[in-house]
């Protein structure tokens, strides 16, 4: 099983600010077959990004991701309001896994 | 547009099963997976196993081999998880979601509003 580590557990940062998100696996993945999804509290996950760097249908681009083999970052140009919120990365080359999360909150 | 929807929420005993169903709408059920997710109260998430809608064909997360049957109605487009000898660990919120993969699992990109189990003696 691929184990995902996802680093800052927390982020603080204000609006406006750049978020860096890190996602390490425990072996490669195969085809960058990594996802990132960001959940809300009482809402389902929604699909920001797959293949590692490919935007889902209508997420705006201030969100990018990016990374091959073991590493991979999620990046937030610009907090805005709504994207405090708790980041999970996933990986889905072998059985699938999922990261410990990040949460980003409001400093 | 698609749309997921899951039935509701349970309490069951230790020992118990429970079948969670999904039922999916606004696209072709058989051109798509279906897996589902857990996510336990405070904690993240968990990949449970996946469902081909076209051939049925299964992968299952192997801590949870032996304890878990995903099964689709492809009349109703309906997808189903049964989760048997219920401890108290499992009590989570179950999500199914649509799976892009229809001969593997991969990126799921709609997901149901979830359904509370709750396992308590």
């Amino acid at each position: 099983e691929i184990v995902l580590t996802q680093s800052p557990g927390t982020l603080s940062l204000s609006p406006g600010e750049r978020a860096t998100l890190s996602c390490r696996a425990s072996q490669s993945v195969s085809s960058s077959y990594l996802a990132w999804y960001q959940q809300k509290p009482g809402q389902a996950p929604r699909l920001l990004i797959y293949g590692a760097s490919s935007r889902a249908t209508g997420i705006p681009d201030r969100f990018s991701g990016s990374g091959s083999g073991t590493d991979f970052t999620l990046t937030i140009s610009r907090l805005e309001p709504e994207d405090f919120a708790v980041y999970y990365c996933q990986q889905y080359g072998s059985s699938p896994t999922f990261g410990q999360g990040t949460k980003v909150e409001i400093k | 547009q698609v749309q997921l929807v899951q039935s509701g929420a349970e309490v069951k005993k230790p020992g118990a099963s429970v079948k969670v169903s999904c039922k999916a709408s606004g696209y072709t059920f058989t051109s798509y997976g279906i897996s589902w997710v857990r996510q336990a109260p405070g904690q993240g998430l968990e990949w449970m196993g996946w469902i081909s809608a076209y051939n049925g064909n299964t992968n299952y997360a192997q801590k949870l081999q032996g304890r878990v049957t995903m099964t689709t109605d492809t009349s109703t487009s309906t997808a189903y998880m049964e989760l048997r000898s219920l401890r108290s660990d499992d009590t989570a919120v179950y999500y199914c979601a649509r799976d892009r993969g229809l001969v593997v699992p991969a990126v799921v990109d709609y997901w149901g509003q979830g359904t509370l189990v709750t396992v308590s003696s």
